[in-house]
Parts: structure tokens; sequence; C-alpha cells
């Protein structure tokens, strides 16, 4: 089994709060990702991370942010939630040449009232 | 990196063989071709990957023409546990692409039943 954990693992809560995703992998990988998903739709990549202090934007547009100043750990930030923001938040990894297979963290579901 | 198109949906019994076939015209020499399942509520989980001819483990099968423009992942007596999405995803497993990523499709969504 991968390791590769994501916290908290549901969230609820109020427009306007900021709040941080947690992920964290122990297998030393160098590229990381966030993916969001609505129940029943397609994962799109909001932003992935190839190496420490490295991100970029995936193809979804996010008002989120992250940060890599670790290489097992890529926490996501929303500064301001709103509930345009309610979905399921997975994290990923992979090697650094090998990003076709990626390991995925069980998700974060977030809810924004 | 290449797209691919696959069937919105499929749906079987248990204990048939289930082939799903993805397309993908313009896969460039250096891509591989990589399936992940994904059940609800739970991040998608790699199932096979592959360059050309066939690939089996103890999940699968995978079987890809001589051309690469297509793919077939083939399940052998699928269960009521198969029942997933299932992506057909293609790209450079090479060298130098430590910036690239994958795009996810919106994948095959498997119904098995009783």
């Amino acid at each position: 089994e991968a390791d590769i954990y994501q916290t908290p693992r549901y969230l609820v809560i109020g427009t306007g709060k900021k709040i941080t995703l947690e992920c964290s992998q122990t297998m030393g990988h160098d590229k990381m990702y966030w993916y969001q998903q609505d129940p029943g739709m397609e994962l799109h990549l909001i932003h992935y991370s190839y190496g420490v202090n490295s991100t970029e934007k995936g193809d979804l547009s996010s008002e989120s942010t992250v940060s890599r100043i670790r290489t097992e750990h890529f926490p996501l930030t929303l500064e301001s939630a709103r509930p345009s923001h309610t979905s399921q938040y997975l994290c990923a990894s992979s090697e650094y040449k090998h990003y076709n297979e990626q390991f995925f963290g069980p998700g974060t579901r977030l809810t924004v009232l | 990196l290449a797209k691919t198109t696959q069937p919105i949906s499929m749906d079987s019994y248990e204990g048939q063989e289930v082939n799903i076939t993805c397309s993908h015209n313009n896969i460039a020499t250096n891509d591989y071709i990589t399936w992940y399942q994904q059940f609800p509520s739970q991040g998608p989980r790699f199932i096979i990957q592959g360059y050309k001819t066939k690939v089996t483990n103890e999940v699968a099968s995978l079987f890809i023409p001589a051309d690469r423009k297509s793919s077939t992942l083939s399940l052998p007596r699928v269960s009521l546990s198969d029942t997933a999405v299932y992506y057909c995803l293609v790209g450079d497993s090479g060298m130098d692409t430590g910036r690239r990523a994958l795009t996810f499709g919106s994948g095959t969504r498997l119904q098995v039943q009783p």
C-alpha cells in the first residue's frame, strides 16, 4: 500500500474561513499533485510540484495556493473559503520520471456552508 | 499530451470478462498507456501500464495493437467489487518528464450486476 496521507478526511466550515488541507507522503517522491473532484465528475488537476520550492498550476484554475518546503509535505491553502469550494480534494505523488504511476491519498471532502 | 476517448459507461454481470477500449490516435512514440481504477469516495488506484503488445498482472490485462492507437483493458471474471470508474491515460514515462503531469478524462463507469 502507498504511504500517502491526507488530513482532515472531512471538513465542514463556514464561509470566509482560512483552511489548510494537509498531504504527506513517506515514499520520497519528488512529484506531488492536488486534484479536485466533484461527486461523479472528472478529476481536475489544480496544482503540482516537481520538487522542493517548485509549484505549478494545473489545468483547472483554482483560488487555492500550495507550498513545497519539504519533499514529503504538500499543503493546500484556501485563504477565504466559499461554498463554490465545496468538493473532494485528492493528493497524489509519483517518482520524478514516472509520473504515469501516481499514488493517491484518501482525499479530503470539504463542505463550505 | 495525447487525448484519449473511452466509453462513458458499461454494464456487465458477475463472472463475465469485461473489455474496455480506449482510443488514443495521437499517441507519441515515447508515450505509455496507463489505466487507473477509482471506487466511490476514494482516490484512483494504478492498475496497469504498457507500451506495446500485451501486459498482464494479477488484476488485469492490457492489450495494445501494433499501431498503438488504441488499447483494451481486460478484467477477467468480474465481481460486484469491480464496480468502479476506469481511466485510460497516455503520457511519456521516459526521460525529461519531470515537469509534466497527467490529465484524467471522464473515464468509463463500469457497473457489475449480480
